[in-house]
C-alpha cells in the first residue's frame, strides 16, 4: 500500500542554517503531497502542497518540489529561525481515495539561537 | 467559519466516564474527518463523513467510539467508558472540492483519562 517515509529526528540546527527534511513516498496512483507543521501545543497546519509532478509548493520561506522520478518531496528552507521549531509531517493523499491522508512519522526540528 | 473549530480544547475524564468532542468544520466543507494523535506520533485516521453519511469508520479502535454528523455540518465524536489508552489528541479536519480537497485541521481536543 501507499506509504510515506521521512527522516528521523530530532533535527537540531542553529539559527540561519539551511534546512532539509527528507521525505520519500510510495504510491500506486498519482498522489498529492503535503507538508504539515505542528507547533508545540497546537494542531496541524498545512504548510505547503503540490498536486502533480514538478510542482513546487512554497510558504513562509519553505519550499518542496514534487519529484516523481525520485518519489520525493523534500522540505527546504534557506535560513531557519527559532520560531520554526516544530514537528513537520510529510503526507500524501492518493488520487483514488483522496479523502484519507497517509502520514510520515514526523520530524522534530529544534532551532537554537 | 474561517477555520475548523473544536471543543473542548482540553478534557480530563475519569476512567469509565463518557466524553463527547465537538467539531465545527469550515463552512461549506462537505468532507469531515476525525484523527487520533498519540503523544509524539503522527495522526491515525478514525473516520470520514461526506455530508451526513459516514463513509468510512474503519479506523475507530473499538465499539466504544462513535461519531455522528446528523445534519452534514457539525460532528461529534463520542467515547464511551473511557480508558487510559484513549488519552490522545483528537483532531477534526474538513475539506471541499472548491479547495482542491486539501484537508484543513482544527487545533484538536486534548483528552486525558485518569
Amino acid at each position: 500500500g501507499d506509504s510515506v517515509t521521512q527522516m528521523e529526528g530530532p533535527v537540531t540546527l542553529s539559527e540561519e542554517a539551511f534546512l532539509t527534511i527528507n521525505c520519500t513516498y510510495t504510491a500506486t496512483g498519482y498522489p498529492s503531497l503535503f507538508w504539515y507543521v505542528q507547533y508545540p501545543g497546537e494542531g496541524l497546519q498545512l504548510l505547503l502542497k503540490a498536486t502533480k509532478a514538478d510542482d513546487k509548493g512554497s510558504n513562509k520561506g519553505f519550499e518542496a518540489t514534487y519529484r516523481k522520478e525520485t518519489t520525493s518531496f523534500h522540505l527546504e528552507k534557506g535560513s531557519v529561525q527559532v520560531s520554526d521549531s516544530a514537528v513537520y509531517f510529510c503526507a500524501l493523499s492518493d488520487g483514488d481515495s483522496n479523502y484519507q491522508l497517509i502520514w510520515g512519522a514526523g520530524t522534530k526540528l529544534i532551532i537554537k539561537p | 467559519g474561517a477555520g475548523v473549530s473544536q471543543s473542548p480544547r482540553y478534557k480530563v475524564a475519569k476512567r469509565g466516564q463518557d466524553v463527547a468532542l465537538r467539531c465545527d468544520p469550515i463552512s461549506g466543507h462537505v468532507s469531515l474527518f476525525w484523527y487520533q494523535q498519540a503523544l509524539g506520533q503522527g495522526p491515525e485516521f478514525l473516520t470520514y463523513f461526506q455530508n451526513e453519511a459516514q463513509l468510512d469508520k474503519s479506523g475507530l479502535p473499538s465499539d466504544r467510539f462513535f461519531a455522528e454528523r446528523p445534519e452534514g455540518s457539525v460532528s461529534t465524536l463520542k467515547i464511551q467508558r473511557t480508558q487510559q489508552e484513549d488519552s490522545a489528541v483528537y483532531l477534526c479536519a474538513s475539506s471541499s472540492r472548491d479547495r482542491d480537497y486539501t484537508i484543513y485541521f482544527g487545533e484538536g481536543s486534548w483528552l486525558t483519562v485518569v
